[in-house]
């Protein structure tokens, strides 16, 4: 069974510009919730997709957006990116057989916004 | 006032000793409580999750809930060198169905 798994590993870009972020959930989970986890902080939820829907949002501004598509693959994009954006982004997917707070993590995206 | 408080240590105990990891949640609506384990640079992996109060065990794992108090544990027993990395705790319910608000995290060191 394959793991979530989330590309790029790494990324370095500038203020201002736009960044796109891709996850594949776990096999058989339909479920992904995106987070931000800045340095020796906690992970911050900033959404969540069920079936291709935002299906909850955290205290994120609308320059963080995403996408679900039909195999539950999944897209964060961030424009007009600023430098506390710097953080690792994780992405993290859930089974239709048990609760969605099991939620399963991804090895994350390391974003350094300069 | 965070939702779920932490504890970031670091703590360091010696192999072979029982670790006690603490949060404190202010939500009285969380009715699911996760353990993560992160090593560094790492994805979080879940260790144990608990609905409601109550005990649940996982080999040396032992997570406790007390919804009277909001405090949540994770007893780790025999540390092992392997178990040093950041224990994150993560509340869920209510009208944050399905999204985890986590603690800062505990930094562990279990040295040999």
């Amino acid at each position: 069974e394959t793991g979530v798994t989330q590309s790029p590993t790494h990324l370095i870009k500038t203020r201002g510009q736009q960044v796109t972020l891709r996850c594949s959930s776990q096999s058989g989970h339909n479920t992904v919730s995106w987070y931000q986890q800045a340095l020796g902080q906690g992970p911050q939820f900033i959404f969540q997709y069920y079936r291709e829907e935002e299906n909850g949002r955290g205290n994120f501004p609308p320059r963080f957006s995403g996408l679900q598509f039909p195999n539950y693959s999944s897209e964060l994009n961030v424009n007009a990116l600023e430098l506390d954006d710097s953080a690792l982004y994780l992405c993290a997917s859930s089974s239709p057989r048990g609760p969605q707070e099991t939620q399963y993590f991804g090895p994350g995206t390391r974003l350094l916004v300069l | 006032q965070k939702e779920v408080e932490q504890d970031p240590g670091p703590l360091s105990v010696p192999e072979g000793a029982i670790v006690s990891l603490n949060c404190t949640y202010s939500n009285s609506a969380f009715q699911y409580f996760m353990w993560y384990r992160q090593y560094s640079r790492k994805g979080p992996e879940l260790l144990m999750y608990t609905y409601s109060s109550g005990n649940k065990e996982d080999g040396r794992f032992t997570a406790q809930v007390d919804k009277s108090s909001k405090y949540i544990s994770l007893f780790i027993r025999d540390s092992q060198p392997s178990d040093s990395a950041t224990y994150l705790c993560a509340g869920s319910g209510g009208t944050s169905y399905g999204k985890l608000t986590f603690g800062q995290g505990t930094i562990l060191t279990v040295h040999p």
